[in-house]
């Protein structure tokens, strides 16, 4: 099935880390993707994981993937009010021709940071 | 460099109208995929062209969606009759190489936001 679950929204107070986590169905996935769209922009990758790794870590963002249960994170360290958007979990998925060439998105995590 | 971008915006159109959205890639960008967004629901895959050629449009709902990318340039997505379920945000991506291929980024454009009403 092509099903990737996130929870709707998150609230955290500027400061604080985020932690936004994501279900996928595909094990064979190659890559799994984090973007986020800022309201009235369009999507904008923020970091991705190769699927033999465990963790990745790009400045305040960690990534982290759990293959066994089909588990991805992002953690936001030190979360700013400019961190507020919606974060859009992705996974690919072979296309008809063979390669992976479909993103398979969740619904989105609104992340709302206060002071 | 300039990035993917959409036309228009937003579109308010009456059941039963047609309307048709455009995309201009990056240039020198082969694949091209449709994306929709439906009432905050996920992002779903529409279709996926290389160069001037439908590759998959298995995410396509039905005939009254017809995409076409003439010489491989900008693309367009016609809904004709559109419906009160065709409302949504349409998301533009291009990108160099297939999406899942080793280092390659697609890049989205802001998404045509349709209403029908």
């Amino acid at each position: 099935g092509e099903d990737v679950e996130q929870s709707l929204f998150l609230s955290v107070r500027e400061g604080d880390s985020s932690v936004i986590n994501c279900t996928y169905t595909d094990s064979s996935s190659t890559y799994l993707y984090w973007y986020k769209q800022e309201p009235g922009a369009g999507l904008q990758l923020l970091t991705y994981i190769f699927s033999n790794m465990d963790m990745k870590q790009d400045q305040r963002l960690t990534v982290l993937l759990n293959k066994k249960d089909k588990h991805l994170s992002l953690r936001i360290a030190d979360t700013q009010t400019g961190d507020s958007a919606i974060y859009f979990c992705a996974e690919t998925l072979e296309g008809f021709s063979g390669g992976y060439n479909k993103l398979i998105f969740g619904a989105g995590t609104r992340l709302a940071v206060h002071p | 460099e300039a990035g993917v971008t959409q036309f228009p915006s937003h579109s308010v159109i009456e059941k039963g109208q047609t309307v048709t959205l455009r995309c201009d890639p990056i240039s020198g960008h082969d694949n091209l995929y449709w994306y929709r967004r439906v009432m905050g629901k996920e992002i779903k895959f529409l279709l996926h062209f290389v160069k001037e050629s439908k590759q998959d449009e298995s995410g396509m709902p039905n005939n009254r969606f017809l995409a076409e990318r003439t010489g491989g340039t900008y693309s367009t997505l016609k809904v004709q009759p559109a419906e009160l379920e065709d409302s949504g945000v349409y998301f533009c991506a291009s990108s160099r190489q297939g999406i899942g291929t080793m280092n390659t980024e697609a890049f989205f454009g802001q998404g045509t936001r349709l209403t029908v009403v």
